[in-house]
């Protein structure tokens, strides 16, 4: 059983376009985060939820918006799609509040590419 | 700023050695520290970690080293093998919601 999931996998589009990507989790947490991959594997988080609540909103444009319909899943949806936006986005989750109580598990990521 | 470094972008290794992955960081108050292993096509995936109340952990062929006092940590891999090939990820927090993630070492194992 996946205990993180996202959809899509491979998500190819168009500047200027909306897209939305998906994430799911089994494992009962109430914690879930986005993070942002570029082409050198520099990882940064983006955005946390905690139990539907937003608890981190890094500097990220307010193209990208988290909704947290319950606590098992966390969408991320991307306004006007540019071409820097292209990278790897991955979902993670954790029992904790705090980071380091818990372990960070991690989905299998999203590969953007905006052309 | 807070900030976590590698200092080797790229380690090659011979299968059957050791690996020594570090990683230097900058936050004073980070208190957590972990490792990721990231496998190529996949998410990152957590390996060890430590508290800075100790200065070595062990797992199995995997040992975790800090230094608070040079704020410098370690990943040792024993008997390096080719499943081990992938990217390995520093991580700290202190009393936050957040890791901060380093930027990287790729670790190349030769057969």
């Amino acid at each position: 059983d996946t205990a993180v999931s996202q959809t899509p996998k491979y998500l190819v589009t168009q500047m200027g376009n909306d897209k939305s990507i998906k994430c799911e989790q089994n494992l009962g947490h109430d914690t879930m985060y986005w993070y942002k991959q570029d082409s050198k594997k520099f990882l940064k988080i983006m955005f946390s939820y905690n139990n539907k609540e937003l608890i981190i909103n890094e500097t990220v444009p307010n193209r990208f918006s988290p909704k947290s319909p319950d606590k098992a899943h966390l969408n991320l949806h991307i306004n006007s799609l540019e071409l820097g936006d292209s990278a790897v986005y991955f979902c993670a989750s954790t029992g904790a509040l705090l980071a380091g109580t818990e372990t960070q598990y991690f989905g299998p990521g999203t590969r953007l590419l905006v052309l | 700023g807070e900030s976590v470094g590698l200092h080797l972008p790229t380690l090659s290794v011979q299968e059957g050695d050791n690996s020594i992955i570090n990683c230097a960081y900058s936050n004073s108050a980070s208190d957590y520290f972990i490792w990721y292993k990231q496998e190529s096509g996949k998410g990152p995936q957590f390996i060890i970690d430590i508290r800075s109340n100790m200065d070595k952990r062990q797992g199995q062929r995997v040992t975790v080293l800090l230094n608070k006092t040079v704020k410098h940590l370690s990943l040792q891999i024993a008997a390096t093998q080719p499943g081990d090939s992938a990217v390995y990820f520093c991580a700290e927090t202190g009393s936050s919601y957040k890791l901060i993630f380093g930027s990287g070492t790729r670790l190349l194992v030769r057969p």
